[in-house]
C-alpha cells in the first residue's frame, strides 16, 4: 500500500507564481524525500528532510515537515515552464531499513 | 559517474517469451532497487538488494525473478508475463540505506509492453 497521499493531484499555474504541494503519510519515518519525474522518465531526487528537521531550503525549493501531523509540503518559488513535471514525496518506514515508498504524486503544469 | 543505466529502453514481448531487463551503476552503491510504475501512478517497490543479497520482496509474482550478479549489476528476468504487467520498470540505487537518508538514483526506465 502507498505510504503517502499527495494533494493536489494536479496543479496548473502561471510562470513566476509559487507552487505548493502537500504530502501526508501514515507511519513514523526517519526521512522524507521529494522527487521529480518528467513524463515517462526516471525520477530525480530534489531534497531530503529528516524527521528531526522542520524546514529545509534548496535553491527555489522549500520543504516543511510536521511529524505530529504526518505531513510535509514542497514549495517551489518563482516557477518556470521547465518545472512542469510530476512531484512525489517518498518516505522510508522507520521500522524498516531499505524500504522507500512513494506518495501518489502531484502533476504540476507551469504555463509560460 | 552518477548514472544508473537501464537496458533496453523499450521491450515488447509475448506472454510465452522469456526476457530480461538490465540495470548497471558504477557509483559504488550497495543497495539496488526495482520499481514498477503504471501510467499516472507512483512507482511501486518490487525488490531491494543490499550488498548483493535480496533483502525485500514485496510479494511480487514469481514470473518476475530478480538477480544481482555483482555490486554493479541488477537484472530482472521476465517469464510468462501477463498484459497487465505492461509498465515502466525503474531501477534505482543508493549509497546508504533508506533509514540513513539514502538518496535514490534512478535510471530512465525500461518500458515493457506484454502482448
Amino acid at each position: 500500500s502507498q505510504q503517502g497521499e499527495e494533494d493536489p493531484q494536479a496543479l496548473s499555474i502561471q510562470e513566476g507564481e509559487n507552487a505548493t504541494m502537500n504530502c501526508s503519510y501514515k507511519t513514523s519515518i526517519n526521512n522524507l524525500q521529494w522527487y521529480r519525474q518528467n513524463s515517462g522518465r526516471g525520477l530525480v531526487h530534489l531534497i531530503l528532510i529528516r524527521s528531526n528537521e522542520r524546514e529545509k531550503h534548496s535553491g527555489r525549493l522549500r520543504v516543511t515537515l510536521d511529524t505530529s501531523k504526518k505531513s510535509s509540503s514542497l514549495l517551489i518559488t518563482a516557477s518556470r515552464a521547465a518545472d512542469t513535471a510530476s512531484y512525489f514525496c517518498a518516505t522510508d518506514y522507520s521500522g524498516g531499513y531499505q524500504k522507500v515508498t512513494f506518495g501518489t504524486g502531484t502533476k504540476l503544469q507551469v504555463i509560460p | 559517474d552518477t548514472e544508473v543505466t537501464q537496458t533496453p529502453k523499450h521491450l515488447v514481448m509475448g506472454m510465452t517469451n522469456k526476457k530480461s531487463l538490465k540495470c548497471e551503476q558504477h557509483m559504488g552503491h550497495r543497495a539496488m532497487y526495482w520499481y514498477k510504475q503504471k501510467a499516472k501512478k507512483p512507482p511501486e517497490l518490487m525488490f531491494v538488494y543490499s550488498y548483493e543479497k535480496l533483502s525485500i520482496n514485496e510479494s511480487v509474482p514469481s514470473r518476475f525473478s530478480p538477480e544481482c550478479p555483482n555490486s554493479s549489476l541488477l537484472n530482472l528476468h521476465l517469464h510468462a508475463l501477463q498484459p497487465e504487467d505492461s509498465a515502466l520498470y525503474l531501477c534505482a540505487s543508493s549509497l546508504r540505506p533508506a533509514r540513513e537518508g539514502g538518496e535514490l538514483f534512478f535510471g530512465e526506465g525500461s518500458r515493457l509492453t506484454v502482448l
